[in-house]
Order: structure tokens, then C-alpha cells, then sequence
């Protein structure tokens, strides 16, 4: 069974980079015709999509970051990361990551597998 | 961007009774081939979000058959023929006709009488 699990610092100060990572076990390799997201949850609010990455390299992200994400894979490790730049308290959430059946350009669907979420906390 | 609009946000359901939710979005999620853009999620108590039904009305492996995703354009509903104790959470709907980005609604509380 497909397994995803989130790792990192669960604190991160201001100005800073938040980093996470999330490993894929459990008979699906990362290459697989796949598409890995991230979401995340404010404490006591609702979803936001952040990005994909397809294990291509290719990435689709939420223009609202302003450009202040990254994402990356690393097929040799089953894994693909997250790095959010120039954090705020605003930034504070428990961060999903999660395995997509489908996303380009123009079209997504189907997050059909979630890791249980990481929490980070941004403050000095 | 899309936006995502749920009705309720809150809705208390006595177990057997059937209950429905629905969505609304900003702009048309039907794509020229065919397929709404449109996905239903449920976040049950501590847990991470499960896929619940995709491209509308396409329900997820797993899923119980008691649960039915339909509409199209701009507005859906998510049924469940008879709630079961284990239905409660927060239900999600959630756009990917990316224009820009993929939006998900705030949110349905299911709560049992």
C-alpha cells in the first residue's frame, strides 16, 4: 500500500526557508507515470493547493506564492521536497503532500494519496 | 482564480438519513473533452484528506457506493444515501480547470444528531 510520509522542521523563523520532504513507499515508485503535490492547512481552516511536480521535473504552482516556491525530486531516493522562501506567520500550517493522478498546464484532478501532514510553525 | 462555494457549512444528519452538499464554482468547470474538473474530499477528525469522487461523478477505489458525486458547469453535489457514524468530517470540493491555480471550497462540517 502506497505510503507518503512528510518530513522537516516543525519550526522555522521569519525571513527564513521553510524546507520538507516527502518520501513515497510501499509499491509505487516515484517515477511511476505519477504527479506529486503539496497542499497545506492553516490550523482550524480550510485547503490550499501550493504545487505539483511531475517526476519529469516539471512543475505546476500556485501564483500566489509569488515565486516563493520550489520544488524538486529525487528519483533516486523515492522522494520529492519543498522549499518556501522569505516565510511569515502567515506561512504556518500543516503541510500535505500528496500522490496526483493527473496536472498540467491548464487541467488537475485526483489527489488520491496523502501523507498525514507535517506541521510548521513560523516564529522567532 | 475560481472560486469555490459550499452550501452548507454546517450539517447535523441523523445516521440512516441521506444528506447532500453542494458546490458552486465561479466559473464552469466542463472542459472541452468532456470532464468536470471537479473533485469531492473528506477530511475525517485528525486525519489527512481522502479522495472521495473525481471528474465529478468518478468515485474513488474504496469508497462506499453510498456516496455519489453529480452536477456539471458550475454546480454539483455530493450525496450520501444513508449516513454512517464514520461519514463525519469536513467535506471538500476542489476545481482543476486551473485558472490559475487549483481552488478547494471552505469546507461542509458533517456532524451526527
Amino acid at each position: 500500500q502506497l505510503q507518503l510520509q512528510e518530513s522537516g522542521p516543525g519550526l522555522v523563523e521569519p525571513s527564513e526557508t521553510l524546507s520538507l520532504t516527502c518520501t513515497v513507499s510501499g509499491g509505487s515508485h516515484i517515477t511511476d507515470p505519477s504527479f506529486w503535490g503539496w497542499i497545506r492547512q492553516p490550523p482550524g481552516k480550510g485547503l490550499e493547493w501550493l504545487g505539483t511536480i511531475h517526476y519529469s521535473g516539471t512543475t505546476y504552482d500556485n501564483p500566489s506564492l509569488k515565486s516563493r516556491l520550489s520544488l524538486s525530486i529525487d528519483t533516486s531516493k523515492n522522494q520529492f521536497s519543498l522549499r518556501l522562501s522569505s516565510v511569515t506567520a502567515a506561512d504556518t500550517a500543516v503541510y500535505f503532500c500528496a500522490k496526483q493522478g493527473y496536472c498540467s498546464s491548464t487541467t488537475c484532478y485526483r489527489f488520491d494519496s496523502w501523507g498525514q501532514g507535517a506541521l510548521v510553525t513560523v516564529s522567532s | 482564480d475560481v472560486v469555490m462555494t459550499q452550501s452548507p457549512l454546517s450539517l447535523p444528519v441523523t445516521p440512516g438519513a441521506p444528506a447532500s452538499i453542494s458546490c458552486r464554482s465561479s466559473q464552469s468547470l466542463l472542459h472541452s473533452n468532456g470532464y468536470n474538473y471537479l473533485d469531492w474530499y473528506l477530511q475525517k477528525p485528525g486525519q489527512s484528506p481522502q479522495l472521495l469522487i473525481y471528474l465529478g461523478s468518478n468515485r474513488a477505489s474504496g469508497v462506499p457506493d453510498r456516496f455519489s458525486g453529480g452536477g456539471s458547469g458550475t454546480d454539483f453535489t455530493l450525496k450520501i444515501s444513508r449516513v454512517e457514524a464514520e461519514d463525519v468530517g469536513i467535506y471538500y470540493c476542489m476545481q482543476g480547470l486551473q485558472t490559475p491555480a487549483i481552488t478547494f471550497g471552505q469546507g461542509t462540517r458533517l456532524e451526527i444528531k
